[in-house]
């Protein structure tokens, strides 16, 4: 079974600036998928940005990158050019590809991220 | 842009009701799910479908859960007897075959009284 965690309860940013959101994984698979999701007041989930396992060219979308180190199964979310539209909760979730399977998500606990003013 | 809908966003039932929630998947999508998260915890899996059966499901969906796709454009949820432990935000998604983005609705907000 797999394991996502994400240590930071909560954090918060200045508008503008950059911050580093934290996730690590557990499993024993070699082909799976990271995501990042968002989830702001609204309760929708946004799909920020995602990973193929066996890439090691880190994904980037516009101010959002990641910092994926398959070794050390950890997987941060950098957000830069913070904006106040980027508070929300956000959820690193995993999903392997291997065998017979519906691909279901794995999510981490979140991280609620504060844009400050 | 196509997206997933639910319905209805809200709904509030008594305990051991009957609670149907509806999902409208991407039109040319052929995977489907139902995942929960109740208030401040994480999201969960519950079930996946797909060629018209479940092709997963977690611990958590037991015989008080079913799905079905009645009609080719719907995916719906049903909870036969509903607990107060069921009260949760219950996301649907949907995912093109070749692809491995899953795509979310909105929600639907129910709480068991």
């Amino acid at each position: 079974a797999q394991t996502v965690t994400q240590s930071q309860p909560e954090m918060s940013v200045q508008e503008a600036e950059t911050v580093t959101l934290s996730c690590t994984y557990d499993t024993s698979e070699s082909n799976y998928y990271l995501f990042w999701y968002k989830q702001p007041p609204s309760r929708q989930m946004i799909l920020v940005i995602r990973q193929e396992a066996y890439k090691q060219q880190n994904a980037t979308e516009n101010r959002f990158s990641v910092n994926f180190q398959k070794a050390a199964k950890s997987f941060s979310l950098k957000i830069s050019d913070s904006q106040l539209g980027d508070t929300a909760m956000y959820f690193c979730a995993f999903m392997k590809l291997s065998g017979a399977g519906s691909y279901q998500l794995t999510f981490g606990k979140g991280t609620k991220l504060s844009v400050i003013p | 842009e196509p997206e997933v809908t639910q319905t209805p966003s809200h709904q509030v039932t008594q305990m051991g009701q009957e609670v149907i929630l509806r999902c409208v998947p991407i039109s040319n999508h052929l995977y489907f799910y139902w995942y929960r998260q109740i208030l401040g915890q994480k999201v969960e899996f519950l079930v996946s479908f797909y060629n018209n059966e479940i092709s997963e499901k977690s611990e958590i969906f037991d015989d008080q859960f079913s799905v079905e796709r009645p009609d080719g454009s719907n995916f719906t949820l049903k909870i036969r007897s509903t607990k107060l432990e069921d009260s949760a935000m219950y996301f649907c998604a949907s995912k093109y075959f070749s692809q491995e983005t899953q795509y979310f609705g909105p929600g639907t907000r129910l709480l068991v009284l």
